[in-house]
């Protein structure tokens, strides 16, 4: 079974700037999770959909994050403008009943 | 508020020596609790997860946890640590309702010695 694909794995962007993030998550899973990891914490999540909508997404800073999940599979999360503390592991979820599968992460840096 | 408190941030041990981490909660309700292991550029690793029943739960890897409801604790335990363990320990807690949102602990590095 594959697992949740994240990409890209890497970015350097300078503040201000636009950045895009890609999910694709474990098939079949209905429910997926966007977590951001600063340095030296644990994950902190910002956004959860079920299927296409929105389930939770009280910690998003909507002034400058956005996500979507079409047709209730892939996700992205765009930044724009970025700030320095933006600067994260942006790390995916999707869950099957009692567990969620993370992917890889994006490391996200911020200059 | 629901929250994950992971006393340690840095651990040392020696290989073969025993491991303890501790993981402190609070939470409402009866809460689902895991643990979390992450190596450098890795994403998240389920070790094991507790929701009902024994309180003393097996994972992989070796590692077992204890659920002590009295004292709020989840602490994860290996009796014999191997190098391949140095990573970041993560323990979380979630919701029992169909969200599944977990809330996550700040994390312990865990140090293996030769």
């Amino acid at each position: 079974e594959a697992g949740v694909a994240q990409s890209p794995r890497y970015k350097i962007i300078e503040k201000r700037q636009s950045v895009a993030f890609w999910c694709n998550p474990i098939s079949g899973h209905a429910t997926l999770y966007w977590y951001q990891q600063i340095l030296g914490q644990g994950p902190k999540l910002l956004i959860q959909f079920q299927n296409n909508g929105v389930v939770d997404d009280s910690q998003l800073p909507k002034d400058r994050f956005s996500a979507e999940r079409l047709k209730g599979v892939d996700s992205t999360l765009k930044i724009q403008p970025a700030k320095l503390e933006d600067s994260a592991v942006y790390l995916c979820a999707s869950r099957h009943p009692g567990e969620q599968y993370f992917g890889p992460g994006t490391r996200l840096t911020v200059t | 508020a629901q929250s994950v408190t992971q006393p340690d941030i840095h651990i040392t041990v020696s290989e073969g020596a025993s491991l303890e981490l501790r993981c402190n909660y609070s939470y409402g309700a009866t809460p689902y609790l895991f643990w979390y292991v992450q190596s450098p550029g890795q994403g998240l690793q389920l070790l094991l997860k507790y929701f009902s029943g024994d309180t003393l739960v097996q994972g992989i890897k070796g590692f077992e946890a204890e659920f002590k409801r009295s004292q709020s604790s989840f602490n994860l335990r290996k009796p014999s640590v191997h190098w391949s363990d140095a990573a970041e320990y993560f323990c979380a807690v979630g919701s029992s309702g169909n969200t599944g949102k977990l809330i996550f602990g700040q994390g312990t590095t865990l140090q293996v010695k030769p």
